[in-house]
């Protein structure tokens, strides 16, 4: 079965400035597709930015990218430039690439406070 | 373009009772899913639906069921409602076609509190 690890519960940044949240996950397939989501007190989950497994070249959405080490199974993501609106739970999650499943398998989330 | 769509947003049970939560998926797509989240947790996968019928299923046990209609909108049935169950629901869609390369979309929740 697969898993996913946020190991930051919290994580604090100033307005401007650069923050990096961690994500490890566990599988033995081959293909599959990483996630970050963002879940303002609005609760709805928004989708900050995807990886394709295949795929060795790091996305990147504006200010959001993601260091993505398939052997280390890692996938951080770094926000650059924070900003007040960037203040949000944020969650890894996992997709297998096979079949026609919309199962995603979610990390605990890492809470992320912007200061001004 | 109407996104997710879920009702209600609040509600209050009593143990013992029985629910129902409602669904709309976005314009277009055919693929249902549906999440519990506990508070200060990561999302839960309950179950998918596709073409009507339930096509996988998460660790959850019977008391938590589903519909999906003709126009792809959906139901979660939980029953014999404990305390734990209070969390807040999230519906999900996509499209089918194109399996895990499909955007999934999230509604903004229904918080359903046990008491």
């Amino acid at each position: 079965a697969q898993t996913v690890t946020q190991s930051q519960p919290e994580m604090s940044v100033q307005e401007a400035e650069t923050v990096t949240l961690s994500c490890t996950y566990d599988t033995s397939e081959s293909d599959y597709y990483l996630f970050w989501y963002k879940q303002p007190p609005s609760r709805q989950m928004i989708l900050v930015i995807r990886q394709e497994a295949y795929k060795q070249q790091n996305a990147t959405e504006n200010r959001f990218s993601v260091n993505f080490q398939k052997a280390a199974k890692s996938f951080s993501l770094k926000i650059s430039d924070s900003q007040l609106g960037d203040a949000a739970m944020y969650f890894c999650a996992y997709r297998s690439a096979g079949g026609a499943t919309n199962k995603l398998i979610f990390g605990t989330g890492t809470l992320l406070a912007v200061q001004p | 373009d109407a996104g997710v769509t879920q009702s209600p947003t609040h509600l209050i049970k009593t143990r013992g009772q029985q629910v129902t939560l409602r669904c709309s998926p976005k314009s277009g797509h055919d693929t249902v899913s549906w999440y519990q989240q506990a508070l200060g947790q990561g999302p839960q996968f309950i179950f998918q639906y596709y073409e009507e019928e339930e096509r996988q299923r998460g660790n959850f046990p019977d008391r938590f069921s589903g519909h999906q209609f003709p126009n792809y909108s959906s139901e979660l049935n939980v029953n014999a409602l404990l305390l734990g169950d209070s969390a807040l629901y999230l519906c999900a869609s996509s499209l089918v076609a194109g399996a895990g390369g499909n955007t999934i979309y999230f509604g903004e929740g229904s918080w359903l509190t046990v008491v």
